[in-house]
């Protein structure tokens, strides 16, 4: 069956223009991850979501991030007034249910450069 | 608190050597799962393998295999036979009850034909 998938592939944009993030997770999988990969570096926790309940979104870095769900559907990452320090591939990851011990399936990432 | 630590940044390795990638993880849970992931250079993640805190038999998968120990909190992954489709970027992963991820900053592998 089709994997996670995310869109656009790239994304270049000025510095202080908003961009949007898209993120198609695996169908009938409850729980949505995304996560933010700088260069050389591991994968940085931003936001989750499952189902229904409200999302936990203690992992984005400042105001000028935010992300929607539309039910178990797909997400949007929206970062706004973009900064050269938010270049990064940004991953999604979807599972079954949000319980600790699921694997997380990941998408093959947004790469985004902010000039 | 949580915490993976991949002390190893690079390794290179000629096509056939075994090699070792360390993981080493910090929790005061109890029940937790490690993961292994590989990022090839196209860039997904992939799964590779899964494994709760009570179950500290080893595994073998294929030329793949993991080491779990709780007494030095390390879950390490082995490689047999390198190839060079085995180069990649290996992230070991630690999960706990309410749930976030906690990944290690990764094992780049580079196997030199």
């Amino acid at each position: 069956g089709a994997g996670v998938s995310q869109s656009p592939s790239n994304k270049v944009t000025e510095k202080g223009k908003d961009v949007e993030l898209r993120c198609d997770p695996i169908s009938g999988h409850t729980a949505l991850y995304w996560y933010r990969q700088r260069l050389g570096q591991g994968l940085e926790f931003l936001i989750y979501f499952q189902g229904n309940s409200a999302p936990d979104k203690s992992g984005l870095p400042s105001d000028r991030f935010s992300a929607e769900r539309t039910g178990e559907s797909v997400s949007t990452l929206t970062i706004q007034r973009t900064q050269q320090e938010d270049s990064a591939v940004y991953l999604c990851a979807s599972s079954p249910v949000q319980e600790y011990q699921e694997t997380q399936y990941f998408g093959p990432g947004t790469r985004l450069l902010v000039l | 608190a949580q915490k993976v630590t991949q002390a190893q940044t690079e390794i290179s390795v000629v096509e056939k050597e075994d090699v070792t990638l360390d993981c080493v993880y910090e929790t005061r849970d109890t029940t937790y799962y490690l993961f292994w992931y590989k990022q090839p250079p196209s860039g997904e993640l992939v799964f590779l393998i899964r494994r709760n805190s009570f179950d500290e038999q080893n595994e073998i998968s294929g030329r793949y295999s993991w080491n779990f120990q709780k007494s030095t909190s390390s879950f390490n992954f082995t490689i047999t036979a390198s190839q060079v489709v085995d180069s990649a970027v290996y992230f070991c992963a630690l999960s706990v009850v309410g749930n976030q991820f906690y990944f290690g900053t990764g094992t780049s592998l580079t196997v030199i034909p």
